[in-house]
């Protein structure tokens, strides 16, 4: 059973700091990570992808990879009250497949203004 | 219109109704999926069609029914549904299927309710 953890929060962050967002997986061999963000009551939105250790910035927001960890991240950067969001980790396993992305239950950030 | 656009936004019926939920995309894209989304607990992939060919998922009940036309349309028929499959319905697009680097473009979904 491939899983995707992440800590539901909510985790609560004063505007202008860096907020972290966290997510492990537990198939060693998944190849493509995405971090979407949902706002309440709507769909959600692809914000970043990675697929390659390290780390990929786009704006504010950074996406970090350790495969040896199996460990993905977020940080959001000069966070915003508009950033407030339920912010889920999606994983595609190796050579992807009919199983798809495995999402994780996402995490509920809330920025304090 | 652009994007991923869905039909009904909201939905009541009754275990015995026979409804449908409408998907088109707007994008060019070759997959098509239908996502469902209940409180607490991750996304769920319920089925997949790339290029039109269904990619089948054994664990969603046949009281749910796809059908995808053409690559543009996608449609899911309910009929004699349970109040425990209330949920968030999401329609997602991708450009392409099973290479492992799937871009999700979803829908507004469909808040079904069953009563």
């Amino acid at each position: 059973q491939k899983e995707v953890e992440q800590n539901s929060g909510p985790l609560s962050v004063p505007e202008g700091a860096i907020a972290s967002l966290n997510c492990t997986y537990s198939d060693r061999g998944s190849q493509s990570f995405f971090w979407y963000r949902q706002y309440s009551g709507k769909s959600p939105e692809l914000i970043m992808f990675i697929y390659s250790n390290g780390d990929k910035e786009d704006g504010r927001f950074t996406a970090q990879l350790n495969k040896a960890s199996q460990y993905v991240s977020l940080l959001i950067r000069d966070s915003q009250p508009s950033d407030s969001a339920t912010y889920l980790c999606a994983v595609t396993p190796a050579g992807g497949g009919a199983d798809g992305l495995t999402f994780g239950k996402g995490t509920h950030l809330i920025i304090q203004p | 219109e652009t994007g991923v656009t869905q039909t009904p936004r909201h939905l009541v019926m009754g275990m015995t109704n026979k409804k449908s939920l409408k998907c088109e995309q707007h994008l060019g894209h070759n997959a098509m999926y239908w996502y469902k989304q209940s409180a607490k607990k991750p996304l769920e992939l319920m089925f997949v069609y790339s290029l039109e060919e269904r990619v089948e998922n054994n664990s969603v009940p046949s009281r749910f029914s796809p059908e995808c036309p053409n690559s543009s349309h996608l449609f899911l028929h309910l009929h004699t549904l349970q109040p425990e499959d209330s949920a968030l319905y999401l329609c997602a697009s991708s450009q392409e299927w099973g290479r492992g680097n799937e871009k999700l473009f979803f829908g507004s979904g469909t808040q079904l309710s069953v009563l």
